[in-house]
């Protein structure tokens, strides 16, 4: 099973910021890894797949780079609005799909 | 417009069962697979079990594996979630997702069914 690591577990930043989280996986998953964003009370929301490729209507702030084990994703300037855990995922060594443990983005 | 509506959560004793219904549309249900994924309260996102287009091909966690079986319906553009054997670390809430190819990302995703296992 791989492991997704993220770090760190909890990021204090203010709007405007710029805010980058990162996921490492325990063995390589090419490029086959996602990024979803969960608010309180709601569903997770798909934000990048394949490590860099924004989802329909992700703003241009938010962004994905890595390969194989390391992964970043990037919020140039952050809004109030993307405060929220962020989780990422990975399919490429599977069944089981895996989940990163989250990190929450706080003021 | 994509929409994912769970239904069939609740409160249930150990050893107990219940079945959750996911009823989708506004997209060819039957192209596509569909998945389960479960949050325990205060924590994170596991994934349960995913299930392909036609139905033919199925896959679950090692935690379920034996005790929940997925299936569809696509006729009635409708996945299940049969849960048997229920335990406390059950407990969750639990969201269908779409899959937006293949097996993986997960673009739609419904606003979860709570099951609560306990005495």
């Amino acid at each position: 099973e791989v492991v997704l690591t993220q770090s760190p577990a909890t990021v204090s930043l203010s709007p405007g910021e710029r805010a980058t989280l990162s996921c490492r996986a325990s063995q390589s998953v090419s490029s086959f890894l996602a990024w979803y964003q969960q608010k309180p009370g709601q569903a997770p929301r798909l934000l990048i797949y394949d490590a860099l490729h924004r989802a329909t209507g992700i703003p241009a702030r938010f962004s994905g780079s890595g390969s194989g084990t390391d992964f970043t994703l990037t919020i140039s300037s952050v809004e109030p609005e993307d405060f929220a855990v962020y989780f990422c995922q990975q399919r490429a060594i599977w069944p089981p799909i895996t989940f990163g443990q989250g990190t929450r983005l706080e003021i | 417009e994509v929409q994912l509506l769970e239904s069939g959560g609740g409160l249930v004793q150990p050893g107990g069962s219940l079945r959750l219904s996911c009823a989708a549309s506004g997209f060819t249900f039957g192209s596509y697979a569909m998945s389960w994924v479960r949050q325990a309260p205060g924590k994170g996102l596991e994934w349960v079990s995913s299930i392909r287009g036609s139905g033919d091909t199925t896959y679950y966690a090692d935690s379920v594996k034996g005790r929940f079986t997925i299936s569809r319906d696509n006729s009635k553009n409708t996945v299940y979630l049969q849960m048997d054997s229920l335990r406390a670390e059950d407990t969750a809430v639990y969201y269908c997702a779409k899959a937006w190819a293949g097996w993986y990302p997960l673009d739609y995703w419904g606003q979860g069914t709570l099951v609560t296992v306990s005495s």
